[in-house]
């Protein structure tokens, strides 16, 4: 039972430098998103999806896409890294698109130089 | 913006004691969710209440919802030293549309004292 997994678990980039967060998830669910997580803040929305195809924006969603090819995968990128996007991000899914428990995976944390 | 807001921020107790948590929110709400999230770890649901709902009960868990106040409290009963960890509401305020955002507050930390 992987349930949601989060690739890289650490990443230093340079200011300037894209890449991809990957997250995967295997219990079918339609509900997929992404969060920041801040000392200080609690958690951001950034991304979310209701399902293949469909992706919509956040409470923070500047420098970051999103897509949805299929139903088990949604990768967060990071355009152009900033400082300001250091943080540990989350992904999270439900089976429910109205409401319901989300599964989180354990975390990515980024570091921008 | 944030939803939810619990308070205390930090809560420190000896294990077998009580603890409770609040989580005070501004808008109208379906649901009101509690997640635990153990140090490096990503979050755990632990329990929903619905806006019709007062009371609920799992294990050593017992959550309200005050709907009037806009308030509701986790209470965690003979606490253990494996309870440690931050506390975080999460409400899921209707957006005016079909989309499904969940807000969180900024979290609980609470230890456990062995």
């Amino acid at each position: 039972n992987a349930g949601v997994t989060q690739t890289p678990k650490f990443q230093v980039l340079k200011t300037g430098q894209s890449m991809t967060l990957q997250c995967a998830q295997d219990m079918n669910h339609e509900y997929m998103s992404w969060y920041r997580q801040d000392p200080g803040m609690g958690l951001r929305l950034i991304h979310y999806s209701v399902g293949a195809g469909i992706t919509d924006q956040g409470e923070v969603p500047n420098g970051y896409n999103v897509s949805r090819s299929t139903t088990e995968d949604f990768p967060l990128r990071l355009l152009s890294a900033a400082p300001s996007q250091t943080s540990v991000y989350f992904c999270a899914s439900s089976y429910r698109l109205d409401t319901g428990e989300l599964f989180f995976g354990e975390g990515s944390r980024l570091t921008v130089l | 913006s944030q939803q939810g807001e619990e308070d205390p921020q930090a809560l420190s107790i000896q294990e077998g004691e009580n603890a409770t948590m609040n989580c005070s929110y501004k808008t109208s709400i379906n649901n009101l969710q509690w997640y635990r999230q153990n140090s490096g770890r990503g979050l755990v649901h632990l329990i929903l209440i619905r806006s019709n709902e007062r009371e609920k009960h799992s294990g050593r868990l017992r959550v309200t919802l005050d709907t009037s106040k806009k308030s509701s409290s986790l209470l965690i009963t003979a606490s253990r030293a494996a309870d440690t960890a931050s506390y975080f509401c999460a409400t899921d305020a209707p957006s005016g549309g079909s989309n499904y955002k969940l807000t969180f507050g900024k979290g609980t930390l609470l230890t456990v004292n062995p």
